[in-house]
């Protein structure tokens, strides 16, 4: 059974601060990793994603990936309160393979 | 990013009718498209993979006589929710996936059964 495992939260960090949010998966041969942003009520929304070890970097965000240890990470560098949402990781093993979600961690901004 | 629209955005339809949900991915073909569920505060559910111009493939638990999904061209599936209950209220959301890697949401439809 393949598992993307996540830390169901509440993540509270002041506004200004940076958001660290972490992900790990058990299938070692995946290839493909995702963070996407759900607002309450909203369907989520792809921001990020991330193919070879190593950091990738897009505005604020930026993705981790770390395929030994079979973990991916996201920042949010200059957290704001409009960044507080939901975020699911997402792992793709392959290009026929479904995407498997993590039951996501929801991240709370304090003004 | 593509865009994947969803239509209706919510209804309400009375115990024992059907309702039909359209997903169109607007700028890309997409030969394989995706069903969630997701009730309130909980996680998505896939219900089942629709690939174009063949039968879906249902999750277990999924009822596939009750959830009929037809994916009749590259860039329309359709999910029909027959003879809804109650319990079916739900937020239904599907996706499309683009390039072969990335998956993307259409904003959802809100489903309310009276």
């Amino acid at each position: 059974q393949k598992e993307v495992e996540q830390n169901s939260g509440p993540l509270s960090v002041p506004e200004g601060a940076i958001a660290s949010l972490n992900c790990t998966y058990s299938d070692r041969v995946s290839q493909s990793f995702f963070w996407y942003r759900q607002y309450s009520g909203k369907s989520p929304e792809l921001i990020m994603s991330i193919y070879s070890n190593g950091d990738k970097e897009d505005g604020r965000f930026t993705a981790q990936l770390n395929k030994a240890s079979q973990y991916v990470s996201l920042l949010i560098r200059d957290s704001q309160p409009s960044d507080s949402a939901t975020y699911l990781c997402a792992v793709n093993g392959g290009r026929d393979d479904k995407i498997i979600f993590g039951k996501g961690t929801r991240l709370h901004i304090l003004p | 990013g593509a865009v994947v629209s969803q239509h209706p955005s919510w209804v309400i339809c009375k115990s024992g009718t059907s309702v039909k949900i359209e997903c169109r991915s607007l700028d890309f073909q997409a030969t394989t498209m995706f069903w969630y569920r997701q009730f309130p505060k909980q996680s998505l559910m896939l219900m089942a993979t629709s690939n174009e111009g063949s039968k879906a493939t249902y999750e277990q638990g999924v009822e596939k006589d009750k959830f009929l999904i037809n994916h009749a061209s590259l860039t329309l599936s359709t999910l029909t929710v027959t003879s809804a209950h109650p319990e079916d209220s739900s937020f239904y959301i599907c996706s499309a996936r683009w390039q072969d890697y990335e998956q993307y949401f259409g904003p959802g439809t809100r489903l309310t059964v009276t």
